[in-house]
């Protein structure tokens, strides 16, 4: 079973709307982490925001939000206000158990449109 | 100076050299992994340290080698390349200070064409 799935491979969004990225996840572990990062066109991982299994309040880093569901096992990406510099590739990542490994989704590639 | 330095950025060689490539880090960060990427399958992990003497395999070590030569530096090795090992590879470091909530920081990664 895909530990984090991200069924959205292309995405469209208008400039200055809002946009939600998905991402489900699959552990049995009770303390795990999920980070999303964002990958543009010149090929860095950039580190956005993360949220962890036992915190209480969602995530959120400036125009960044993470929608956090436990039951459901999701945590979804909130862009508030897109912009242009938004278009990126966009993956969630889960870390958990002893050794804390980190497995990445397959991605979303967002496009912002003008 | 990038803080997870990653040589070379790109490298074109043939099916059957041996290539490595190197990875150094200015974090003091004991944790250090490498990936690597292909179109549609996301990053997927080929191997990892914790410290210079510990070494794991990740989902796709067939094929790799690596070397912990010091906590500042992980290599990455084909002992005798493939094309299918033609992708992007990514070094990545971690913290372990503040409990889980460490993001992995990445290289600027090594497009590697291996024809």
């Amino acid at each position: 079973a895909q530990k984090i799935t991200q069924t959205q491979p292309g995405m469209f969004v208008q400039e200055k709307e809002a946009v939600t990225l998905d991402c489900t996840y699959d552990t049995s572990d009770p303390s795990y982490g999920l980070f999303w990062y964002k990958q543009p066109s010149s090929g860095e991982m950039i580190f956005l925001i993360y949220q962890g299994s036992y915190d209480q309040q969602n995530a959120t880093e400036g125009r960044y939000s993470l929608n956090f569901q436990k039951a459901r096992k999701s945590a979804n990406l909130v862009i508030s206000a897109s912009q242009l510099g938004d278009s990126a590739m966009y993956f969630c990542a889960m870390r958990e158990g002893y050794y804390q490994k980190v497995t990445f989704g397959t991605g979303t590639k967002l496009q912002v449109i003008p | 100076d990038a803080d997870v330095t990653q040589t070379p950025r790109n490298r074109i060689t043939k099916t059957g050299k041996r290539i490595m490539l190197e990875c150094s880090q200015t974090k003091g960060h004991d944790r250090m992994y490498w990936y690597r990427q292909d179109p549609g399958l996301g990053l997927r992990l080929i191997y990892y340290s914790f410290d210079v003497k510990d070494i794991n395999k990740g989902e796709i070590s067939d094929g790799y080698s690596v070397s912990r030569q010091a906590q500042a530096k992980f290599s990455l090795s084909l002992e005798s390349a493939i094309p299918n090992q033609t992708a992007l590879y990514f070094c990545a470091t971690s913290g372990t200070t503040g409990g889980g909530n460490q993001p992995q920081h990445f290289g600027d990664g090594t497009r590697l064409s291996i024809l």
